[in-house]
């Protein structure tokens, strides 16, 4: 069985100032691990991935996150957000043993006031 | 080049209706997925698609709910006689395998269905 939880519904963090989107996952072998962003009415798109090797991933538009495998966490991270990052984000997992399907957090809201 | 495409964007239909969507995967993609998104909530698996195996279909939420798709090229959605719990967003994306390991998901861009 593999699962992803997003603790957080809503972030709320001014321009400027270092942004963190909180997930959790649970698998039965070894994870794949995604983030995807969707800004309103478009579909989701990628931005980075854990497959193997560095723990710490670099991806599009300045986000990193850090695979995290004690604390099965893979939180994603922007040194200094934009008001154009606010958005929706979702993390995903499938187990390697998995051909296919992957399980989506149910969302983070990300809101960068000016 | 060309991402995933989906028509309509939106469609707004009568309850009892019967309702084709559309989705066409990035070139050379032989994974497809369909997905729901309710309002405010996450992603919902329907149905995968790989080549010419047999789809895993057991996302889909009843018998009104089907999906077909010719070989690896484009795949319709199909609810009949719709129903308001019906209203979402219907996302499809395709993945390559050529690669098996970790190859991420491309989405389209959505369609968004309403039942009236």
């Amino acid at each position: 069985a593999q699962s992803v939880a997003q603790p957080e519904d809503q972030v709320n963090v001014a321009e400027g100032n270092p942004l963190t989107v909180k997930c959790t996952y649970s698998v039965s072998g070894n994870p794949y691990l995604f983030w995807y962003v969707q800004y309103p009415n478009r579909g989701l798109q990628f931005l980075l991935k854990y497959i193997t090797g560095d723990n710490l991933v670099k991806g599009s538009y300045g986000f990193e996150a850090e695979f995290n495998k004690s604390q099965t966490s893979f939180h994603l991270k922007k040194p200094s957000a934009l008001v154009s990052d606010s958005a929706l984000y979702f993390c995903a997992v499938r187990d390697q043993s998995n051909d296919y399907k992957l399980s989506f957090g149910a969302g983070t809201t990300v809101t960068v006031r000016a | 080049g060309a991402g995933v495409s989906q028509s309509p964007s939106n469609k707004v239909t009568e309850k009892g209706k019967d309702v084709e969507l559309r989705c066409d995967p990035i070139s050379g993609h032989t994974a497809l997925y369909w997905y729901r998104q309710r309002l405010g909530q996450g992603l919902e698996f329907l149905i995968y698609f790989q080549g010419n195996s047999a789809p895993d279909k057991s996302g889909l939420p009843s018998d009104r709910f089907s999906a077909e798709r010719t070989g690896e090229s484009v795949s319709t959605l199909t609810i009949q006689r719709t129903q308001q719990e019906d209203s979402a967003v219907y996302l499809c994306a395709s993945r390559s395998i050529a690669w098996r390991g970790g190859n991420e998901q491309f989405f389209g861009p959505g369609t968004r269905l309403t039942v009236l």
